[in-house]
């Protein structure tokens, strides 16, 4: 079974810039969720989407958002990059609808410059 | 709102030699989740173990084992054994038991070096 693929893995972008994201879950998994890794504030959850709806927010501005397609695949779209939207965006997907155990995905690394 | 909290930023262990890494964590939820992380260089986050709060019996997974003491909020995980391949850092992580979502709170981390 194929794990939790994330693309692209590496991407830089200039500030004022936008970027999406793309993550595809383990197969049969429907509950997606993204986190943000950067060493200040460490993992910091951004949002969780469950059959296409948005279940959970993190605390971020609204440049961040997401969306779940009907397959479960997921994207986050980050607009008006700032330099410190540098960070490993992680993306991790569930089974079911909660309790669930997390499988995450290799990572996507945004660079802002 | 959830705190998790690990208080060691860095370990270090000799090889075949046996670690503890230790978490607490804030909540008043009666029923949760607890899970151990682990991320190597490569980044990839990896589930090490996890535990229902409901059960009263410590989780093992091979040379990892967990110490749950649910009074007092302490989740601590034991690496038996060490091994080069256990070098990584460690996050202890909690979900909440509800219908509306699967949502880990991460504590900060403790890095654990193990040496030849």
């Amino acid at each position: 079974k194929a794990g939790v693929t994330q693309t692209p893995r590496y991407l830089i972008k200039t500030r004022g810039q936008q970027v999406t994201l793309s993550c595809s879950p383990i197969s049969g998994h429907r509950s997606v969720s993204w986190y943000q890794q950067t060493p200040g504030q460490g993992l910091q959850f951004l949002f969780e989407y469950f059959s296409e709806t948005q279940r959970n927010k993190g605390n971020f501005p609204g440049r961040f958002s997401g969306r779940q397609f009907s397959n479960s695949r997921s994207e986050m779209n980050v607009s008006t990059l700032e330099l410190g939207d540098s960070a490993l965006y992680l993306c991790a997907s569930g089974q079911g609808a909660e309790g669930n155990t997390i499988y995450f995905g290799e990572g996507s690394w945004l660079t802002v410059v | 709102a959830q705190t998790v909290t690990q208080s060691q930023p860095e370990m270090s262990v000799q090889e075949a030699e046996t670690v503890t890494l230790s978490c607490t964590y804030d909540t008043s939820e009666s029923n949760y989740y607890l899970f151990w992380y682990k991320q190597p260089p490569s980044r990839q986050m990896i589930l090490v173990i996890r535990q229902e709060a409901y059960k009263q019996q410590n989780a093992t997974e091979n040379r990892f084992s967990v110490n749950f003491q649910k009074a007092a909020k302490s989740f601590s995980l034991k690496i038996s054994d060490s091994q080069l391949g256990d070098t990584a850092m460690y996050f202890c992580a909690f979900m909440k038991q509800q219908a509306a979502g699967n949502k880990l709170t991460f504590g900060g981390g403790t890095r654990v070096l193990v040496k030849p």
